[in-house]
């Protein structure tokens, strides 16, 4: 059964960069059928995609974030991570790494790590 | 960029009933690229529904999704305590991002 798990730092002071990595367990990263990404969910508030990575280098960031996403695939570790530069407090939310089958359809997800941006 | 809008806000029903939750877009989604996603507290999202009718694995068949175009809808024919949560509608497939709807509350009445 595939499962996915994030970590990193809950707390990130503004102008920070938020790194978050995302450890794949029970199936490899190494194949070209799927898509990692990550989303973000402010609290209270509803989904909002951060970005897709193929194992073959295809990716897809949402316009809104783009000039500060960074998503990148570390097949040795079997892991994938983010990186947002220059966070404010509006980049508060629970992060959820996931898997898609198809490009943005969502069928494995983590279970979310929440990250505070806060001095 | 496909917005997708979700009606109502909030559902207030009673385990039973049927739920009827509503998902319109903004332009067509021509290959039917819409999915579901159920969410409850403290939980990430679990994929119900994909190509705006199929479920996906372990999903029970009180759900059920339908529509084409610009207008899909979710149905829970028979509510059960465990279907009280928020559902989001998605859009997805190789064109710009997955957007998400804005969710529909179901809640107990």
């Amino acid at each position: 059964q595939l499962q996915l798990r994030e970590s990193g730092p809950g707390l990130v002071k503004p102008s920070e960069t938020l790194s978050l990595t995302c450890t794949v367990s029970g199936g490899s990263i190494n194949s070209n059928n799927y898509y990692w990404g990550w989303i973000r969910q402010p609290p209270g508030k509803g989904l909002d995609w951060i970005g897709s990575l193929s194992y073959g280098g295809s990716a897809y960031y949402n316009p809104s974030l783009k000039s500060r996403v960074t998503i990148s695939l570390d097949t040795s570790k079997n892991q994938f991570s983010l990186k947002l530069d220059s966070v404010t407090a509006a980049d508060t939310a629970v992060y959820y790494c996931a898997r898609a089958n198809t490009i943005h359809l969502w069928s494995y997800w983590g279970q979310g790590t929440l990250v505070t941006v806060s001095s | 960029e496909i917005v997708l809008t979700q009606s109502p806000g909030t559902l207030s029903l009673s385990p039973g009933e049927r739920a009827t939750l509503s998902c319109r877009a903004s332009q067509s989604i021509s290959t039917s690229n819409l999915a579901w996603y159920q969410q409850k507290p403290g939980q990430a999202p679990r994929l119900l529904i994909y190509g705006a009718s199929t479920r996906a694995t372990g999903i029970p068949d009180r759900f059920s999704g339908s529509g084409s175009g610009t207008d899909f809808t979710l149905t829970i024919s028979r509510l059960e305590p465990a279907d009280f949560a928020v559902y989001y509608c998605q859009h997805y497939g190789s064109s710009p991002p997955g957007t998400f709807g804005q969710g529909t509350k179901l809640e107990i009445k």
